[in-house]
This record gives C-alpha cells, structure tokens and sequence, in this order.
C-alpha cells in the first residue's frame, strides 16, 4: 500500500526558514516524480513545485520561486521542500504527492510527453503556519 | 502560465440531481485536464484524468468531457457522499495549475 507522510510544518516568523519532509513507502519512490501542492486555511489548492523522479529537473510556482527549493533523496525515499524568506501568505497545509503516469488516452501529447499525469496518491499535509 | 477558471464556484443540489461543473483554460491544453473531489479536512482525491478518463474505483456517475479548452465535470444522479469541493487541473506543461474549485452543498 502506497504512503506519503510529511511532516516538519510549524510556526515560523516572516523571513524564517523551515524544511518541509515527506517519507514515501510502498512503491517504487525512483522511478516517480514528485510534488508538493499547498492549501491555505479555507483556500482551493495551489501547486508549488514538482521534481522528476532523478532529481535531475526541479519546477516551481511563480509565488515560491526563488524562495523554496525541492529536493530528494531516492536511497531514503524521501521528498523534501526547503522554504526561505517566508511570508504570511505562505500559511498553509502542504501536501506532498505522487505524479502518476500512464500512457496517454489522447490523440495528441502535453508540452512534455505523451504520458497523462496526475497526482494519484496524498499525503495528508503539514501545516505552516507563518506570523509574528 | 496556463490559468484555469471554475465556474460556478459554489454549486447547491439534491441527492439525486445531474449537476455539471465548468472549468476553461486559458489556452491550449491537448485535453491534460484532471479532476479532483476534496471533503473536508481529507487530502484531494483523484476522479478523472486526461479530460475523461474515470480512475480506477470511481463510480461511473462521474463523467469527464472536454471541448477545446472548456471542460465539464458531470455527476449523474448524486449521492450524499458527492458533496464535496471539486478541482480542476492542467497537467499540459510542467507548471500545472489548478482551478479555484467548486463546492457541491446539499
């Protein structure tokens, strides 16, 4: 059965740092890419950032970039997300999840592959929460 | 950046109705759309990719479709377990982005 646990949220002030960790059981943690997606209190969902399944080729939002960084560690099967320079509008729960892939239905392919993706498998989220 | 408008952004209905849920994007996107069902307090779920694909699991109340860049999540015949808040997702380019979300009250 597949798992993702994140965990290290808590309070940070404006300007700190925190690091964000996910433990992933149950697959094969190499061969997927992953990403963290965030939802602020009572807010839809927003994506942050993803990381192909080397580690080799990271993505992020516009809102985060420069500020947060996704890393892994596939020997420990682990997903990680460095934030900086936090802001108050970075308060959030922060799920990290699986980029499923499966050959794709449609007759025509995205700007990257001809593989549909989508987020299958969730954690159930760390909350940040940042204030003075 | 590819943005994704939801509408309606709040949805009432009864058990038993069709309810359709609308989500554009703002170019392009081959049909990379996703849908999600979120309850409270639970991690999003996945319902459908690529446009209409139903995941595995997912009862066949639940219907994708996709005309150009308008997408429609349709539920047949809803069952309590239904009201929800629902997602759409652009998986086109590898900053995916997600609509504002629907949420389905009694």
């Amino acid at each position: 059965e597949v798992h993702l646990l994140e965990s290290g949220g808590g309070l940070v002030q404006p300007g700190g740092s925190l690091r964000l960790s996910c433990a992933v059981s149950g697959f094969t943690f190499s061969t997927y890419a992953m990403t963290w997606v965030r939802q602020a209190p009572g807010k839809g969902l927003e994506w942050v950032s993803s990381v192909s399944a080397s580690g080799a080729n990271t993505f992020y939002a516009d809102s985060v970039k420069g500020r947060f960084t996704i890393s892994r560690d596939n020997s420990k099967n682990m997903l990680y997300l460095e934030m900086n320079s936090l802001r108050a509008e970075d308060t959030a729960l922060y799920y990290c999840a699986i980029v499923s892939r499966s050959v794709s239905p449609l007759p025509d392919c995205s700007s990257t592959s001809c593989y549909a993706e989508y987020f299958q498998h969730w954690g159930q989220g760390t909350l940040l929460t940042v204030s003075s | 950046d590819i943005q994704m408008t939801q509408s309606p952004s709040s949805l009432s209905a009864s058990v038993g109705d069709r309810v359709t849920i609308t989500c554009r994007a703002s170019r392009n996107i081959n049909g990379y759309l996703n849908w999600y069902q979120q309850k409270p307090g639970k991690a999003p779920k996945l319902l459908i990719y690529a446009s209409s694909t139903l995941q595995s699991g997912v009862p066949s109340r639940f219907r994708g479709s996709a005309s150009g860049t308008n997408f429609t999540l349709t539920i047949n015949s809803l069952q309590p377990e239904d009201f929800a808040t629902y997602y759409c997702q652009q998986t086109y380019i590898s900053l995916c982005s997600f609509g504002q979300g629907t949420k389905l009250q009694i």
